[in-house]
């Protein structure tokens, strides 16, 4: 257990409306990540923070928006969602970078957008 | 563009027998390559990594080999057991800066009794 919380874990929404995902840890690691999963594209980067209030995109970060306000918080917001963001979501952190270490997931948050 | 691929989706081996997994990377940048366990329902877990300087790494009875000419990495695993049977995700990343994660597309390891 790497002190990863993911919440909800299950979420049915309607396109068009806001959604917020959220990931708590308590091990005060500096990095958190946000991934996607989606069949035949592994997991993609959505946004990634290396600091309280210090964040930056990633590979598919389109319609997304995050905040970390906390060390321990990391938001995950979809501004207005869509059926291509129906996905599973998970959330990542590592102790300090630079170095070559493995990032811990949480278990994951499956999105449906209907 | 796939950075990362994984050009099997499904493989199938007999328990006690070795089940080797394969990625390719295209960028050159990448310098630590990681492999990643995922049950269904469960997020990926760390299984073993390997940084550009090595050619090998072990850690019991999986084996990761990295082939910077070629950009290929596998995976070994000896002797393969049932409890093995998820899907495996090769991972690479820069090491100096934000540790991201660039993963391929899984291949799905089913070990038949």
């Amino acid at each position: 257990d790497a002190g990863i919380t993911q919440s909800p874990r299950h979420k049915v929404t309607e396109t068009g409306t806001p959604v917020t995902l959220r990931c708590h840890q308590t091990e005060n690691h500096r990095y958190m990540y946000w991934y996607r999963q989606d069949p035949g594209h592994g997991l993609r980067l959505i946004h990634y923070s290396y600091g309280v209030k210090d964040t930056d995109k990633g590979e598919v970060s389109d319609g997304y928006s995050v905040s970390r306000s906390k060390t321990e918080d990391f938001l995950l917001t979809l501004e207005s969602a869509t059926s291509s963001q129906t996905s599973v979501y998970f959330c990542a952190i590592t102790p300090s970078g630079g170095l070559g270490t493995e990032a811990f997931f949480g278990q994951g948050t499956r999105l449906t957008v209907v | 563009d796939q950075q990362v691929k994984q050009n099997s989706p499904s493989l199938s081996v007999q328990e006690g027998r070795i089940s080797i997994l394969n990625c390719d990377y295209t960028n050159s940048m990448f310098d630590y390559f990681l492999w990643y366990k995922k049950y269904p329902a469960e997020g990926p877990t760390f299984l073993i990594s390997i940084s550009s300087i090595k050619d090998k790494n072990e850690d019991g009875r999986f084996t990761v080999f990295l082939n910077k000419s070629a950009k290929h990495l596998s995976l070994h695993i000896v002797p393969s057991q049932p409890g093995d049977s998820a899907v495996y995700f090769c991972a690479a990343s820069e090491v100096q800066g934000a540790q991201k994660l660039v993963f391929g597309q899984g291949t799905r390891l089913t070990i038949n009794p």
